[in-house]
């Protein structure tokens, strides 16, 4: 049974980095799957991030790509997200995610919610 | 780019079929067959219902059925049931400027 699971700070400031980590059992992150991040701010729809494969490869969504990192930690089963310099507008509800390489999302984590206030 | 375009709403009686419509551009869904459709309960993270325009993952009930002409994608519910009640997604990937994924805007279902 494949689980995702995310943590991270709950409350970040504004201008300084979001940092979340999503750790994944059931699955190899070197296996042949992407694996990636979508957000849900409160009361509205989702947003796709972008993803990463284990050889290098990211995408990401191009209106957030200067902002946004994801990094595949092979040796702990991990992967993460960095978006610098974040405002009020990135509060949402962060879900890692499993690509199937056919650009959909089949395993999902129960989600995180990240505050962005001073 | 802006998200796919989706009803904000749709409304159907135990039983009946319904459809969900999701209108992208030539630079999505009408050029790739990389459509995918997304059910969210209130509270509860997305589940996979269809990839791929019309596949569907291991356990998903084949009362949902997607399909897909031009520029528009389609979700139909066969059967509405109570438990269908909730929120519907659809993502299709994009390539340009390079590649990613683009949501529709959600279309809340009820369930009369």
């Amino acid at each position: 049974q494949v689980q995702l699971q995310e943590s991270g700070p709950g409350l970040v400031k504004p201008s300084e980095t979001l940092s979340l980590t999503c750790t994944v059992s059931g699955s190899s992150i070197r296996s042949a799957y992407y694996w990636g991040w979508v957000r849900q701010p409160p009361g509205k729809g989702l947003e796709w991030i972008g993803t990463a494969f284990h050889s290098g490869i990211t995408h990401y969504n191009p209106s957030l790509k200067s902002r946004v990192t994801i990094s595949l930690h092979t040796s702990d089963n991990q992967f993460s997200l960095k978006v610098t310099s974040v405002t009020a507008a990135d509060t949402a509800v962060y879900y890692c995610v499993r690509d199937n390489g056919r650009s959909s999302s089949d395993q999902w984590g129960q989600g995180t919610l990240i505050t962005v206030s001073s | 780019q802006s998200a796919l375009t989706q009803p904000a709403s749709v409304s159907g009686s135990p039983g009946q079929p319904i459809t969900i419509s999701c209108t992208g551009t030539s630079s999505d869904v009408g050029t790739y067959d990389l459509v995918s459709w997304y059910q969210q309960h209130p509270g509860k993270a997305p589940k996979l219902l269809i990839y791929e325009v019309t596949k569907r993952p291991s356990g998903v009930s084949n009362r949902f059925s997607g399909s897909k002409s031009g520029n528009t994608a389609s979700l139909t519910i066969f059967g509405l049931q109570a438990e269908d009640e909730a929120d519907y997604y659809c993502c299709s990937h994009a390539g340009t400027p390079t590649p990613h994924l683009i949501f529709g805007g959600g279309t809340k279902l009820t369930v009369l």
